[in-house]
C-alpha cells in the first residue's frame, strides 16, 4: 500500500480481555516499530523488528505484551488481560533501513485502545 | 537519567511569522535526531532529521539547528501557515526517546 496501515482504528475492550492490534507496513520495509502514546506524553518505544526477528524488546511494559511479525511484513501486537492503564494510542512505524538510528520511520494512523 | 524534552508546551503565532520550537536532550552521545509533526488523530509525520556531524540542516520552509555544546535542538518554520498547526516533537533516535511535544497554533 501507499503507507503504513493499522487496524482497528479504535478498540474498546473490558478490563481483563485480550486484544490484538495489527500493523501493515510499507511494502519492502524491513524494519517495523511499535510505540505507545498516552495522552500528553511522548511516544514510548515498545519493540522493534528487523525482518521477522525482534532484536530489541526492551520497551515492552510487561509480560502481558507480546508481538510477532510474519513473512517480514504484517505485525501483530497482543495485549493479554488488559488493564485500564493500557489505554493509549498504539502506533506502528516502518522504515526501509534497519537499525534503531538509521532511516526515516513512516508512521501509521494508530489504534486508539480504551480499556473500560 | 537521560531525557528528551521541550522548553514550551504551547506556541501561538500569527500566520506569516516564523516559529521556533525547542528541544533539550541530555545524552551527550546522541548522534541522530528527528523532528516530527503530528496532527490531531493522525500518526507522526517525519519533517527533518539531523546527525551530530552537522549543526544545521534545511528543508522546505524548515530548518533544524543542533547545538551539541548545550545539547539543544530547535526547529524553525518560516512563514508559518495555518496548515502548520500541530504538535511538534523531537526524537533522539539512539535511545528511541521522544519529547512530549509542543502544540503550535497558527492564527490567521
Amino acid at each position: 500500500g501507499a503507507g503504513v496501515s493499522q487496524s482497528p482504528s479504535n478498540k474498546v475492550t473490558e478490563k481483563g480481555k485480550d486484544v490484538e492490534l495489527r500493523c501493515d507496513p510499507i511494502s519492502g520495509h524491513t524494519a517495523l516499530y511499535w510505540y505507545r502514546q498516552s495522552l500528553g506524553q511522548g511516544l514510548e518505544f515498545l519493540i522493534y523488528f528487523q525482518g521477522n526477528s525482534a532484536p530489541d524488546k526492551s520497551g515492552l511494559p510487561s509480560d502481558r505484551f507480546s508481538a510477532e511479525r510474519t513473512g517480514g511484513s504484517v505485525s501483530t501486537l497482543t495485549i493479554q488481560r488488559t488493564q485500564q492503564e493500557d489505554s493509549a494510542v498504539y502506533l506502528c512505524a516502518s522504515s526501509a533501513l534497519g537499525g534503531l538510528a538509521v532511516g526515516k520511520q513512516f508512521f501509521g494512523p494508530g489504534t486508539r485502545l480504551t480499556v473500560l | 537519567g537521560e531525557s528528551v524534552g521541550l522548553h514550551l508546551p504551547t506556541l501561538s503565532v500569527q500566520e506569516g511569522d516564523n516559529s521556533i520550537i525547542n528541544c533539550a536532550y541530555s545524552n551527550s552521545a546522541s548522534d541522530y535526531f528527528i523532528w516530527y509533526k503530528q496532527e490531531s488523530g493522525k500518526g507522526p509525520q517525519f519533517i527533518i532529521d539531523i546527525r551530530s556531524n552537522m549543526d544545521k540542516r534545511q528543508g522546505q520552509r524548515v530548518t533544524v539547528l543542533l547545538n551539541k555544546t548545550v545539547k539543544h535542538l530547535s526547529l524553525q518554520i518560516a512563514a508559518t501557515q495555518p496548515g502548520d498547526s500541530a504538535v511538534y516533537f523531537c526524537a533522539e533516535m539512539n535511545d528511541m526517546r521522544f519529547g512530549a511535544g509542543t502544540r503550535l497554533t497558527v492564527k490567521p
